[in-house]
């Protein structure tokens, strides 16, 4: 069975570029979250989908970030206009069972911004 | 404003040695532990969870659970080069089911 996979691993951007950074769960999982870490900080939650839908995006930091999952399936995550702060290691994870089941993380996209 | 506070390290154990990591965490209500391990550039896997007070073992893995005391452990027995990685300790409070994240313990353990 295939992990959760994230593409790209790397991405370096100059401020106000976009990058959108994508993530392929588990098949079969319906439940999708987005994290990041910062340099020297802990990982952060960020968003949660149950399927299509956003069931919690209360860690997204602010109206640059935009997710999406058409579909269910995979999901990408968009940074626009990326700033400096934006840079920091973007996890995926996915799981069957919101409430009982383990978060399987995926390998992360490292986002540098220049 | 939930925290998990862990010391960050190195941590730095010779093989064969137990290997004692330990995280506090600020929300009393917290009902779900997890221990993620994590080597360099990979991704977080989860080695243990545990959710009541005591102790709960899984081959050279304990992770040991104080609730009154607000602090979880791991303690890996007969350490091995092959564990030293990155230990993030993840915090879940009642009805959260998001875990919260320490910055994590770097572990080195030298032959």
């Amino acid at each position: 069975e295939a992990g959760v996979t994230q593409f790209p691993s790397h991405s370096v951007i100059e401020k106000g570029q976009t990058v959108t950074l994508r993530c392929d769960p588990i098949s079969g999982h319906d439940n999708l979250y987005w994290y990041r870490r910062v340099m020297g900080k802990e990982i952060k939650f960020l968003l949660h989908f149950v399927k299509e839908s956003k069931q919690d995006e209360s860690g997204m930091p602010n109206n640059r970030f935009l997710a999406e999952r058409t579909g269910g399936t995979y999901s990408t995550l968009k940074v626009q206009p990326a700033e400096l702060e934006d840079s920091g290691v973007y996890f995926c994870a996915s799981s069957q069972d919101f409430m009982t089941d383990t978060q399987y993380f995926g390998p992360g996209t490292r986002l540098t911004v220049l | 404003q939930k925290e998990v506070e862990q010391n960050s390290g190195p941590l730095s154990v010779p093989e064969g040695a137990i290997a004692s990591l330990n995280c506090t965490y600020s929300d009393r209500v917290s009902q779900s532990f997890f221990w993620y391990r994590q080597y360099s550039g990979k991704s977080p896997e989860l080695i243990m969870s545990i959710y009541s007070n005591g102790d709960k073992e899984d081959g050279r893995f304990t992770a040991q659970l104080n609730k009154a005391s607000q602090y979880v452990s791991l303690l890996i027995r007969d350490s091995q080069p092959s564990d030293s990685a990155t230990y993030l300790c993840a915090v879940e409070s009642g009805g959260s089911y998001i875990p919260t994240f320490g910055r994590g313990t770097s572990l080195i353990v030298h032959p």
